[in-house]
């Protein structure tokens, strides 16, 4: 396994359009999550996944955000009606069930660029 | 909610000088992990540090975890062009779900 694989790498896309990001985890691990990064700022906690269900979800996540795991593999993250303040570099992470640490390990993100 | 103050924000040095940066917080974190994000990449683990007071070397960076496990510091000894990134820490909580907090983030540049 080469690790996390996000897909695809830089989006450009109208306002209004919708797009949709794919994440291919770490083959073994069953908790996987979804980050927002800006120009200057750490990853924001968008949503978490254990295996199939979604655990938790941030208020920054409007009602125009989705994100599935429906086989508790791969997971997608969907953005309707996409806004120019959804510019962004969207990370996804995965991690396995420990004990006390939340080590998560990152892909390489998907560039959203909304013109 | 969980906030982790780093500091400096930013940090431009000679190669070869030695440097710190910190991430503190209020709370209290089971964990503490630090990363290093290059532009455009994702963000790549470094060193997960868990028991208070625990000290980890990785080669030229040494990582120390507070007493009270609410902050963290990251040394580096002889810094090099190649060290140059993004450092962010990442705590997880004490309970609920495992999601991490993350700092804002020092950004490191190093100058042959």
């Amino acid at each position: 396994d080469t690790g996390v694989s996000q897909d695809p790498r830089h989006k450009i896309t109208k306002r209004g359009q919708n797009v949709t990001f794919r994440c291919d985890p770490i083959s073994e691990h069953n908790r996987l999550y979804w980050y927002r990064q800006t120009l200057g700022q750490g990853p924001e906690f968008l949503t978490y996944f254990q295996n199939e269900a979604q655990l938790e979800k941030s208020r920054l996540l409007s009602d125009r955000f989705s994100a599935e795991r429906p086989k508790g593999s791969f997971s997608t993250l969907e953005i309707q009606r996409t806004e120019q303040g959804d510019s962004a570099m969207y990370l996804c992470a995965s991690s396995s069930q420990g004990a006390r640490n939340t080590e998560a390990f990152f892909g390489q993100g998907t560039r959203l660029t909304v013109v | 909610t969980q906030l982790l103050e780093q500091s400096p924000q930013f940090l431009s040095i000679q190669e070869g000088e030695n440097l710190t940066v910190y991430c503190n917080s209020s709370s209290v974190f089971s964990s503490l992990q630090w990363y290093r994000q290059e532009p455009g990449e994702g963000p790549v683990l470094l060193v997960t540090v868990v028991t208070g007071g625990e000290v980890k070397k990785l080669k030229r960076l040494t990582f120390q975890f507070g007493d009270a496990r609410k902050d963290s510091s990251l040394h580096i000894t002889a810094a090099q062009p190649g060290d140059t990134g993004l450092y962010l820490c990442a705590g997880g909580p004490i309970s609920g779900y495992s999601t991490l907090t993350f700092g804002k983030g020092t950004m490191l540049l190093v100058s042959p």
